[in-house]
């Protein structure tokens, strides 16, 4: 079956440094999003894309944040300057047209 | 009012129960419906998605939805402890011609052996 794939599993950063969080979504799936999940707490959307741009952000994804599509392949997020609180499960899902999401299997960010 | 509402539980029940997870959205134009299952520490896992008014039975699971009343609801009948997990709803509508999802905060369910 079709996944959705992340790397790294777990990332430790030091506050204030960037990481780059990678993301290959199932190849003819047109959609493609990012949520994080603060431990304990609900699944929040960032951000999706389609087409090669932004689709829609949340206020959560802010100048901190971006995205790319590089190849026809990768699909990342990037957090600059990185703060305690961006300490999450950060989740990518993609999915064809009308149906639901196919999720990665995360990657923990901890910020120190 | 949230857009997408569930009870955040524990709901708790004996193995072999009948377990009934509610969902209920504010947005009337709401197109497509999800039921997720997330274990502790692990992704979202799509379970079972309706589209129409009514039932949709897939193996032990019954989605039901209810437009008028903008209620979805999930049944999983026989509960075993496996099924502990937190199940999330999630509420697609169109958004200047894209599809935006929204979920639930999640309802953790509990079978008791």
């Amino acid at each position: 079956e079709p996944e959705v794939t992340q790397t790294p599993s777990h990332q430790v950063t030091q506050m204030g440094q960037e990481v780059i969080l990678r993301c290959v979504p199932i190849s003819n799936h047109l959609y493609f999003y990012w949520y994080r999940q603060i431990l304990g707490q609900k699944v929040e959307f960032l951000v999706s894309f389609y087409n090669n741009e932004i689709s829609e952000k949340s206020e959560i994804f802010d100048d901190q944040f971006s995205v790319e599509r590089p190849d026809g392949s990768n699909f990342t997020l990037k957090i600059r300057s990185t703060k305690l609180e961006d300490s999450a499960m950060y989740f990518c899902a993609s999915r064809a047209a009308n149906y639901g999401y196919t999720f990665g299997s995360g990657t923990r960010l901890t910020v120190v | 009012q949230k857009e997408v509402e569930q009870n955040s539980g524990p709901l708790s029940v004996p193995e072999g129960a009948i377990a009934s997870l509610n969902c209920t959205y504010s947005d009337r134009v709401s197109q497509s419906f999800f039921w997720y299952r997330q274990y502790s520490g692990k992704s979202p896992e799509l379970i079972m998605s309706i589209y129409s008014n009514g039932d949709k039975e897939d193996g032990r699971f019954t989605a039901q939805l209810n437009k008028a009343s903008q209620y979805v609801s999930l049944l999983i009948r026989d509960s075993q402890p496996s099924d502990s997990a937190t199940y999330l709803c999630a509420v697609t509508r169109n958004s200047g011609g894209y599809q935006k999802v929204t979920f639930g905060t999640g309802t953790k369910l509990q079978v008791i052996p």
